[in-house]
């Protein structure tokens, strides 16, 4: 089946720094979507963005799926940024979603 | 607006016991989930429907069931629960596979 990569695992940053979460998938997609679980557990979804670049306030996200990897870029980080970002992929010709292991981010004040 | 409630919140249930964990959503979605997360695996489908009286297999379906009778129901149910089923349990749901999943608050299920 299709490899989910999130790159790093961690990453532990102080409050107003940039940074730049990467996802690479093995097989083409139709589908990728990164999410958010903050430390209460809670997930929720950022963007859906199979290919392109969407904005969102101080967040963005890049796919660029020929060449088989989406980015996410947080700016100016704020505490409440904390959590694990989760990037999840849909393969040709599957209907649901493979996630891959999440990069923990923890931002100090 | 709710979105997508799952019951019960938390649950510790003997091995062997039958478990029902329901979810309900009402934003007349026609896709819904099931995800187990476990430390150190992320969240891996159990089963999913793309609609109603639809249902399929995700990657590890293997000691669980699920139905749809109708569009905002999801439940999905544990015939005789063992402790490798300790996790926590995520409901989704879609407009359709291709568009944006909505997760609900989730389920800790602990077998002992």
């Amino acid at each position: 089946g299709i490899q989910v990569e999130q790159s790093p695992p961690d990453l532990i940053l102080q409050e107003g720094a940039n940074s730049t979460l990467r996802c690479n998938f093995s097989d083409s997609v139709n589908n990728l979507q990164w999410f958010h679980q903050n430390p209460w557990g809670q997930l929720i979804n950022l963007f859906y963005i199979p290919s392109g670049t969407k904005q969102n306030g101080r967040l963005s996200a890049t796919t660029v799926a020929t060449e088989r990897y989406s980015l996410l870029y947080i700016s100016s980080s704020q505490t409440t940024d904390s959590g694990v970002y989760f990037c999840a992929v849909g393969p040709q010709g599957a209907q649901k979603l493979v996630f891959g292991q999440g990069t923990r981010l923890t931002i100090n004040p | 607006i709710a979105g997508i409630t799952q019951a019960p919140t938390s649950q510790i249930l003997a091995a062997g016991r039958r478990m029902t964990l329901r979810c309900t959503q009402d934003m007349r979605h026609n896709a819904m989930y099931w995800y187990r997360q476990d430390l150190g695996l992320g969240l891996r489908l159990i089963h999913y429907s793309n609609t109603a009286g639809t249902t399929g297999k995700g990657e590890v379906p293997d000691g669980y069931s699920v139905s749809r009778a109708n569009t905002d129901d999801f439940p999905l149910t544990l015939a005789s629960a063992v402790p490798s089923q300790t996790s926590v349990y995520f409901c989704a749901s879609s407009m359709d596979y291709r568009n944006t999943q909505y997760f609900g608050p989730g389920t800790r299920l602990t077998v002992l």
